[in-house]
């Protein structure tokens, strides 16, 4: 079984500053790892995610993660965010066996101008 | 595609009273996921099916709680009878197999008085 931890449940963030989501996550087995976006009375929406290869993954809207293994974790950075980017943030993780996602709690990111 | 359809987008109900949610999920795909997100859990996994079958639905709460997908184009989850307790946005998404990623629907908010 995989588990997922977000440390921050809000994060309230000015415009044009960068911001940083953290996630931790454990499993017994190789993982695949996830962001999702919720706007407000929306579904969730993939932000970005890694299978393999490189660490480093690009997503949509400016956002990018970096997989770490040896300190399990994947964390979600944004140089500069847009009063739009105000939503919550979900971290994910499914197993190499199967496509069920394991969610952490969210993050709250509310940019200010 | 129009992406994964539910309806209703919103339902209220009184306790005791049987409530279907429905699910379509994007052509061609052949996975298909029920999620509960509240305030207090979080986004939870009730059930989901491979092929029309389902392959793993520990997460359904409890025996008033049950989901069918009779075909690839559709699914229902339907609570009988229903409880104040289950107000809730309830997801559904959908995975084309070896494609990892998750589509959601843009949920349903039941609430039961």
């Amino acid at each position: 079984a995989q588990s997922v931890t977000q440390l921050d449940s809000q994060v309230p963030v000015f415009e044009e500053a960068p911001v940083e989501l953290r996630c931790n996550y454990s499993s017994s087995v190789s993982v695949y790892l996830f962001w999702y976006v919720q706007y407000p009375n929306q579904g969730l929406q993939l932000l970005l995610k890694y299978l393999s290869g490189s660490t480093l993954v690009k997503g949509i809207n400016g956002f990018e993660a970096e997989f770490n293994k040896s300190q399990t974790s994947f964390h979600l950075r944004k140089p500069s965010v847009h009063i739009s980017d105000t939503a919550e943030y979900f971290c994910a993780v499914s197993s190499s066996n199967d496509y069920k996602l394991s969610f952490g709690a969210g993050t709250t990111v509310t940019v200010r101008a | 595609d129009a992406g994964v359809i539910q309806s209703p987008r919103h339902e209220v109900t009184e306790m005791g009273q049987e409530v279907t949610l429905r699910c379509k999920p994007i052509s061609g795909h052949n996975s298909l996921f029920w999620y509960r997100q509240t305030m207090m859990r979080g986004l939870e996994l009730l059930i989901y099916f491979n092929n029309n079958v389902p392959i793993d639905d520990s997460g359904m709460p409890e025996d008033r709680f049950s989901a069918k997908m009779p075909n690839a184009s559709f699914s229902t989850l339907k609570i009988q009878p229903s409880e104040p307790r289950d107000s809730a946005v309830y997801f559904c998404a959908s995975i084309q197999s070896g494609k990892l990623e998750a589509f959601f629907g843009q949920g349903t908010r039941l609430t039961v008085v």
